[in-house]
C-alpha cells in the first residue's frame, strides 16, 4: 500500500493565524482525502482533492476556511485559516488502498490553537 | 441517531485474553465494513475488510458482520500488549470516501 508522509506532525498556533499541512504520497494517486479527528468524535471527511480541479468539500466545510492545493499526483496541502481554538484537532491525509480496499492514512498533524 | 455507534471504552484486558470490539449501525444499506487500528500519535491503519455478511479471519483477528442485527464485531485472540491501540470501525453502502462512516473508536489496553 502507499506510504504517506505528513508534516508537520504537530504544531501550536495562535488564534487568527493559518497553518498549512503537507501530504506527500510515494506513488501517484488520483484522489487524496483530508480528514479531521476531534477528541471523542468520529473521523470526519473535510474534502477530496483531485489533481487539476477544485477540491470537493463536504457539508460544513468551506474553501475559505480550508483551502486545498493539489499541484500533482503525489502531493497535496491543506491550510487551516484564521484559526480558533475550535480548530484544535488532528488532521489526516488519506488515499485509497489497493483495489479500493479501505484507505491508507498519514500519521496526522496534531494542531493546538491557543 | 448516529450512523455508527461504538463504545469508546476504555477497555483493559490482561495479556492472552480474548477481546471483543463492537459497532452497531442504523443504515441497512451498508455493505462494506472495515476495522482500523490506530496507535497513539499515528494514523489509522486498515486491519480488516469485509464485504456483506459473514466472518473473516486473519491470524489472531476475526471480523464478524451480522447485517440482520446491524452489528459488527472484531475479535482478538491471545491479545498482546502490542494490540494496545484505538480500534475504529467504518462502513459504507458504496465505495468512495464521502460515503464512509466511522465509529468514534474503542481504546484498548492489554496489560502484560
Amino acid at each position: 500500500s502507499a506510504v504517506i508522509s505528513q508534516k508537520p506532525s504537530r504544531d501550536i498556533c495562535q488564534r487568527g493565524t493559518s497553518l498549512t499541512i503537507q501530504c506527500q504520497v510515494d506513488s501517484q494517486v488520483t484522489m487524496m482525502f483530508w480528514y479531521r479527528q476531534q477528541p471523542g468524535q468520529s473521523l470526519t471527511l473535510i474534502a477530496t482533492a483531485n489533481q487539476g480541479s477544485e477540491a470537493t468539500y463536504e457539508s460544513g466545510f468551506v474553501i475559505d476556511k480550508f483551502p486545498i492545493s493539489r499541484p500533482n499526483l503525489t502531493f497535496s496541502t491543506l491550510t487551516v485559516s484564521n484559526m480558533s481554538p475550535e480548530d484544535s484537532s488532528i488532521y489526516l491525509c488519506s488515499v485509497e488502498g489497493q483495489r479500493n480496499y479501505g484507505y491508507t492514512f498519514g500519521s496526522g498533524t496534531r494542531l493546538t490553537v491557543v | 441517531q448516529k450512523e455508527v455507534e461504538q463504545d469508546p471504552g476504555p477497555l483493559s484486558v490482561p495479556e492472552g485474553a480474548i477481546v471483543s470490539l463492537n459497532c452497531t449501525y442504523s443504515n441497512s444499506a451498508f455493505q462494506y465494513f472495515m476495522w482500523y487500528r490506530q496507535y497513539s500519535r499515528k494514523g489509522p491503519e486498515l486491519l480488516m475488510y469485509t464485504y456483506s455478511s459473514g466472518n473473516k479471519e486473519d491470524g489472531r483477528f476475526t471480523a464478524q458482520v451480522d447485517k440482520s442485527s446491524k452489528y459488527i464485531s472484531l475479535f482478538i485472540r491471545d491479545s498482546q500488549p502490542s494490540d494496545s491501540a484505538t480500534y475504529l470501525c467504518a462502513m459504507s453502502a458504496k465505495t468512495g470516501a464521502n460515503n464512509l462512516f466511522f465509529g468514534t473508536g474503542t481504546r484498548l489496553t492489554v496489560i502484560p
